[in-house]
């Protein structure tokens, strides 16, 4: 069985301070993992991926996320906040077993202030 | 390059009247497809999948149907809407192979009245 956990549904954060949103999974073989975002009512844009190679993924506008498998957790990163990125980011785990689709979290809402 | 069109945008109707949300794809062929609904506050949950033509596979029984007549055509119906069947649906596709992630479309904001 596979499930995401994102601990924080809402986060909030000044403009130019670090952004962390954090990602805890269960999966009971090898997983996929990816961050995904999505800003008002509008469809999904994926960020990053891990699937099997180097621990550290680095994605688009910034943000990188690291895979630790002793801690199960996949969580989303980036330096420094732009108004911009305002918007929902979902976790998101697929396992490797055939036939499986994937498994979102429920969501963090970030928010950004000037 | 590939490209997924979802349509309409927004949708409203009436409770008891029947729905018909289209999705395509563009650009590839023997796409895995997918319907997800996302209402607030409870992420994305997976309503159908398919891997072919006239193959769907139902993750959550309901008021809702799903068809595949063509390759790169995925089509949510339902004969009679609900209240509850409110909320913002999305089609996606991926390539076969679980290291695939998704691809959206723009999504359908459906409110039942």
């Amino acid at each position: 069985a596979q499930s995401v956990t994102q601990l924080d549904s809402h986060v909030s954060v000044s403009e130019g301070t670090p952004v962390l949103l954090r990602c805890n999974y269960s999966s009971s073989y090898s997983p996929s993992l990816f961050w995904y975002v999505q800003h008002p009512n509008k469809g999904l844009q994926l960020l990053l991926k891990y699937t099997s190679a180097a621990t550290l993924v680095k994605g688009i506008n910034g943000f990188e996320a690291e895979f630790k498998k002793s801690e199960t957790s996949f969580h989303l990163t980036k330096p420094s906040a732009h108004m911009s990125d305002a918007a929902e980011y979902f976790c998101v785990v697929r396992s490797n077993q055939a036939g499986t689709a994937l498994i979102f979290g429920k969501g963090t809402t970030l928010s950004v202030s000037s | 390059s590939q490209t997924i069109h979802q349509w309409p945008a927004t949708l409203v109707q009436p409770v008891g009247s029947p729905l018909s949300l289209e999705c395509t794809v563009e650009g590839t062929s023997n796409p895995n497809l997918y319907w997800y609904r996302q209402a607030a506050g409870r992420g994305l949950q997976l309503l159908f999948y398919s891997v072919g033509i006239g193959q769907i596979s139902s993750e959550v029984p309901q008021n809702l149907s799903a068809s595949r007549p063509q390759d790169r055509q995925f089509i949510l119906s339902s004969k009679k809407l609900l209240l509850s069947d409110s909320g913002f649906y999305l089609c996606a596709w991926s390539r076969t192979g679980p290291s695939y992630g998704y691809t959206f479309g723009s999504g359908t904001r459906l409110t039942v009245v």
